[in-house]
């Protein structure tokens, strides 16, 4: 299987700042990899697909980048929405579409 | 808009079988793959498989598979994940997620269902 890497594990950080969070994979995935965002006590939501596509009515300030193995997530400005969990999934190699362990997202 | 509707929260004992469910509304059910997700209490998302509800074609994480069953009932819109024993370790919240291909993403997730398995 495919393995998903993230870095950050966690991170801490003020309102307006940018942030940038990870994500390797273990061999390549092409650009089928996708970031979700996850609120406590919410199901996960999509933000941006196929590494840099972002998903309709998600702010511009999200944005993603990469391909092969080497992927980034980056928010340019924080905004107090946005303090949630992360999580990077491939969709190259089924049937096993493995998502990244997460990255916290905490306000400083 | 778009939904999906999962069965309500579960509380079952060890060895007792369970089959939960996904509702799909207002799409083309058929044409989408219904995916299932573990997320482990203070943990990450697990992927557990997939099924096309248009021809049931299902694949199993490595992980899950023999573990659980996914199957669907496109006739009503609705996908299920069941046990056929449970474990302890299988208390969790269970969530199900469309998918149009693996080029998307999973783009509507259901609201999850609670499983607590506890003697």
């Amino acid at each position: 299987d495919i393995q998903m890497t993230q870095s950050p594990s966690s991170l801490s950080a003020s309102v307006g700042d940018k942030i940038i969070i990870t994500c390797r994979a273990s061999q390549s995935v092409g650009t089928y990899l996708h970031w979700y965002q996850q609120k406590p006590g919410q199901a996960p939501k999509l933000l941006i697909y196929t590494a840099s596509t972002l998903r309709s009515g998600v702010p511009s300030r999200f944005s993603g980048s990469g391909s092969g193995t080497d992927f980034t997530l980056t928010i340019s400005s924080l905004q107090p929405e946005d303090f949630a969990t992360y999580y990077c999934q491939q969709t190259y190699s089924i049937p096993t579409y493995t998502f990244g362990q997460g990255t916290r997202l905490d306000i400083k | 808009e778009v939904q999906l509707v999962q069965s309500g929260a579960e509380v079952k004992k060890p060895g007792e079988s369970l089959k939960i469910s996904c509702r799909g509304s207002e799409y083309k059910f058929p044409s989408y793959w219904i995916g299932w997700v573990r997320q482990m209490p203070g943990k990450g998302l697990e992927w557990m498989g997939v099924i096309y509800a248009g021809d049931s074609d299902t694949r199993y994480s490595t992980s899950f598979q023999g573990q659980v069953t996914i199957s669907v009932d496109k006739s009503i819109n609705t996908a299920y994940l069941q046990w056929s024993s449970l474990k302890a370790s299988d208390t969790a919240m269970y969530y199900c997620a469309r998918s149009k291909s693996a080029y998307y993403g999973m783009d509507v997730w259901g609201q999850g269902t609670s499983v607590t398995v506890s003697s």
